[in-house]
């Protein structure tokens, strides 16, 4: 039972380029989020999803697509990075109230 | 508007000692939860402590109680003997059934046990 998991750990970008990173959970849970947190500040949600083939958006969604196309997996996207998007990024999944975090991945992009 | 406001950027604290770390919250759902959790410097998110909005009594995880004032909207964390270990951000967060039990987070507060 690995919890949540999340692809790469660590990442270093130049402006423009994209990628993706993946969310995967083994606990069969329903709702998956995406976060950044930036220095000095809480977790901001990205984008979410309250079930496998939905996503929704959160509190920060420009610049970042998802796609949630099986239940265990939630996939964040940047198409073109941007210096702004230099900061950690969690996800996290749910059933009930508790949230479990993934152990996050840290993007620069320069 | 914030939904979540912790006012304390940083506190020290001696071993041994209690700490309280504040938090406020904004809501007009009856219906959502407040949640503690404790980010060390290697970077994860653990979860300490749930309070329910219709949880009469205030929330017990070993060391960790959660100071429940509902009229006053607040939330406040209290670390009982703390120890060297207990030195990390802390952030307060809540979730509303309106939102999709979205969480909220706050800024987090720094806590620093002193030896």
């Amino acid at each position: 039972n690995a919890g949540v998991t999340q692809t790469p750990k660590f990442r270093v970008l130049k402006t423009g380029q994209s990628m993706t990173l993946l969310c995967a959970q083994d606990m069969n849970h329903e709702y998956m989020y995406w976060y950044r947190q930036d220095p000095g500040m809480g977790l901001r949600l990205i984008h979410y999803s309250v079930g496998e083939g939905t996503t929704a958006k959160g509190e920060v969604p420009d610049g970042y697509n998802v796609s949630r196309l099986k239940k265990q997996n939630f996939l964040l996207g940047l198409e073109s990075a941007a210096p702004s998007q230099t900061s950690v990024y969690f996800c996290a999944s749910s059933r009930g109230y508790e949230q479990y975090f993934g152990p996050g991945t840290r993007l620069t992009v320069t | 508007a914030q939904k979540i406001t912790q006012t304390q950027p940083g506190m020290f604290v001696q071993e041994k000692e209690a700490v309280t770390l504040d938090c406020t919250y904004d809501t007009s759902d009856p219906s959502y939860g407040l949640f503690w959790y404790k980010q060390p410097s290697s970077g994860e998110m653990i979860f300490l402590i749930y309070q329910g909005s219709y949880d009469q009594q205030n929330a017990t995880e070993g060391r960790y109680s959660l100071n429940f004032q509902k009229a006053r909207k607040s939330a406040n964390l209290v670390i009982s003997a703390s120890q060297l270990g207990d030195s990390a951000m802390y952030f307060c967060a809540m979730r509303e059934r309106k939102n999709d039990y979205k969480l909220s987070f706050g800024a987090g507060t720094t806590v620093t046990v002193r030896a």
